[in-house]
């Protein structure tokens, strides 16, 4: 099965501040690729889809890109309410795989 | 509004049985894909298992194939999950959601809140 890695598992950043998220796959995966938002104590929310797709709703200081094995989540710039971990999960074939999560706190 | 609704959770012994059902409001069930996610206390999300619209086409992470079995009623807008020969590492909240894209596995638009099992003696 194809895994899914992110980078870093944690960070801490100041309000403001521009915020990048690794996730890669140990195989291609073409764009099938979303990103999740989950607060504590809360149910994860899509945020992003076929690896660049907005969810509807989702601020747009909220970004992904990539193809192939590499994504990026990217926050243009760190909001309170953005602390979360976020987790890239891919879709190409089953199984749904996420990623170990990684962990937005603000400095 | 589309809602989620699971229900089953419980503490449980293990080598015991569980039957976990999501019930389905707020969208036409019977189109879509529908998955269970888990999440151990205080871990990542890991994706368990998916159906198709009329149940003929199943996947199941390695870990639980042969102990679980997904199925839905689309008469009763409900999916279930039928647990078996439970294990200390099956505890963890177990979300229904929803596949948005309509394939062998997508992504989730929508989750429900979750229900928890505890496999402990």
């Amino acid at each position: 099965d194809i895994q899914m890695t992110q980078s870093p598992s944690s960070l801490s950043a100041s309000v403001g501040d521009r915020v990048t998220i690794n996730c890669r796959a140990s195989q291609g995966i073409s764009n099938y690729l979303a990103w999740y938002q989950q607060k504590p104590g809360k149910v994860p929310k899509l945020l992003i889809y076929a690896a660049s797709t907005l969810q509807s709703g989702v601020p747009s200081r909220f970004s992904g890109s990539g193809s192939g094995t590499d994504f990026t989540l990217t926050i243009s710039s760190l909001q309170p309410e953005d602390v979360a971990t976020y987790y890239c999960q891919k879709y190409n074939s089953a199984p749904g795989t996420f990623g170990q999560g990684t962990k937005v706190e603000i400095k | 509004e589309v809602q989620l609704v699971e229900s089953g959770g419980e503490l449980v012994q293990p080598g015991g049985s569980l039957r976990l059902s999501c019930g389905a409001s707020g969208f036409t069930f019977s189109s879509f894909w529908m998955s269970w996610v888990r999440q151990a206390p205080g871990k990542g999300l890991e994706w368990v298992a998916n159906m198709n619209q009329d149940g003929s086409d199943k996947y199941y992470v390695d870990s639980v194939k042969g102990r679980f079995t997904i199925s839905r009623d689309n008469a009763k807008n409900s999916l279930y999950l039928q647990m078996n020969s439970l294990r200390a590492e099956d505890t963890a909240v177990y979300y229904c959601a929803r596949d948005r894209r309509g394939a062998t596995v997508g992504h989730y638009d929508y989750w429900g809140q979750g229900t928890l099992v505890t496999v402990s003696s």
